[in-house]
């Protein structure tokens, strides 16, 4: 089955400094790779996907990248503000309704004023 | 609208014991998921349903878990002679199934503790 590994497992940024958290995922199958973010006591939510037919995707100061061959997705985020801090879950599964998501650890990002 | 929601939001229980989790999803999502996430962990699978059927239950640990879905609306997850490594947060998650991709929204979690 998918197994999905994340790295860092915490990451302390500077206010304005920029963040990457990396997934890698190996199950060649998957082609659906969402980012949620839970902050604390509070439910997942999802800030961006991307699938496996498009290289890289942004949204205003969050951005994914994917590189299918090496099997590895990134979530980049621009221009960190304090309310940017939550833990980061990356996920991967197959575009299909009813797919369950399989999560990486997560990653804790702390971002200080 | 309302998003998917969980009651309760904890329960407390001690080792042996029953208990029931609710969910309910969001108005005219058919799938509905539950995970559990452990501390420090990220959510995992348990069990999928659309409609009223679970259509993959492969991530039910044992036979103590167990869930429902009779009128293909609010999920109840119940779980048998409860353990201490039972205790974690349990998520629901609804999704609408008729788009690509089908993304989930979660719930708010229950968080059970088994003393």
């Amino acid at each position: 089955g998918e197994n999905v590994e994340q790295h860092p497992s915490t990451l302390s940024v500077q206010e304005g400094d920029s963040a990457v958290i990396k997934c890698t995922y190996s199950d060649s199958a998957s082609n659906y790779f969402p980012w949620y973010k839970q902050e604390l006591g509070k439910r997942p939510q999802l800030i961006i996907d991307i699938r496996s037919n498009v290289g890289e995707k942004k949204d205003q100061r969050i951005a994914v990248t994917l590189n299918k061959t090496a099997k590895h997705f990134s979530l980049h985020i621009t221009e960190t503000q304090p309310e940017d801090s939550a833990v980061y879950f990356c996920a991967a599964s197959r575009l299909q309704a009813g797919t369950a998501l399989i999560f990486g650890k997560g990653t804790t990002l702390s971002v200080s004023s | 609208g309302a998003g998917v929601s969980q009651t309760p939001s904890n329960k407390v229980t001690e080792k042996g014991k029953y208990v029931e989790l609710r969910c309910d999803p969001i108005s005219g999502h058919t799938a509905l998921y539950w995970y559990r996430q452990s501390l420090g962990q990220g959510p995992e699978f348990l069990i999928y349903f659309q409609g009223t059927g679970a259509a993959d239950d492969s991530g039910l640990p044992n036979d103590r878990f167990f869930a429902v879905r009779p009128e293909g609306s609010v999920s109840t997850l119940k779980i048998q002679r409860t353990e201490r490594g039972d205790s974690a947060v349990y998520l629901c998650a609804s999704s609408l199934r008729s788009s690509m991709p089908d993304t989930q929204y979660f719930g708010p979690g229950t968080r059970l503790t088994v003393l």
